[in-house]
């Protein structure tokens, strides 16, 4: 079972980048690396998924050294608009979900 | 896609009444899960179904929780009787596969049980 270690919170000003660090230091070899965002009042939502290297997409990108026992997602300008609450994950595809933990994850506020 | 649809939004009662929280998952998703989210423990998964069959109910935390998925388009989750720590957010969610498939989440159903 693969743990997730993430900061409970993180400070921010709109335009600047973003970058929140996920420490996973048992994941397995055919773990994947999720990233989701949640806003109050609403289920959470996916953003991004890797599993070595780096993805990218439209609304960020997944930094993922060669030992894989950490991630970063990067969030590039953020606006207000990005707070939230965002988790990281760890787990198989095919794997038992109760596996797959959500934990607090970390609260992001960006300011003006 | 309508995504994945929650009823009924709010959901106020009293202690000791039956609750039934409703989910639609997002067509031609086979995998369906019940959370729960609350500020002290976060978000906890219930249960989940693969095909309409339950396949970890571990996460239901006693005899008062019960679900079902009579079809692929449908699943309930039965609180009774309730009680005030029951009181929470439910989330229920869909994807194509288990394990560490994208997730779409509904709007969640926010209970008060007073």
């Amino acid at each position: 079972l693969a743990k997730t270690t993430q900061p409970i919170s993180m400070d921010s000003y709109e335009g600047q980048e973003v970058n929140i660090t996920c420490s996973h230091n048992n994941i397995a070899t055919n773990d994947y690396i999720t990233w989701y965002q949640q806003f109050p009042s609403q289920g959470p939502r996916f953003i991004i998924q890797g599993y070595k290297t780096k993805v990218t997409n439209e609304v960020a990108s997944l930094f993922i050294p060669a030992d894989r026992k950490s991630s970063t997602l990067s969030l590039p300008r953020v606006s207000l608009s990005d707070t939230a609450v965002y988790y990281c994950l760890v787990g198989d595809k095919g794997g038992s979900q109760g596996n797959l933990i959500f934990g607090k994850g970390t609260k992001l506020s960006v300011k003006p | 896609d309508a995504g994945v649809i929650q009823s009924p939004r709010h959901e106020v009662t009293e202690m000791g009444q039956e609750v039934t929280l409703r989910c639609k998952p997002i067509s031609g998703h086979n995998s369906l899960f019940w959370y729960r989210q609350t500020m002290m423990r976060g978000l906890e998964l219930l249960i989940y179904f693969n095909n309409n069959v339950p396949i970890d109910d571990s996460g239901m935390p006693e005899d008062r929780f019960s679900a079902k998925m009579p079809n692929a388009s449908f699943s309930t989750l039965k609180i009774q009787p309730s009680e005030p720590r029951d009181s929470a957010v439910y989330f229920c969610a869909s994807s194509r596969g288990q394990g560490n498939e994208k997730l779409f989440f509904g709007s969640g159903t926010q209970l008060s049980v007073l």
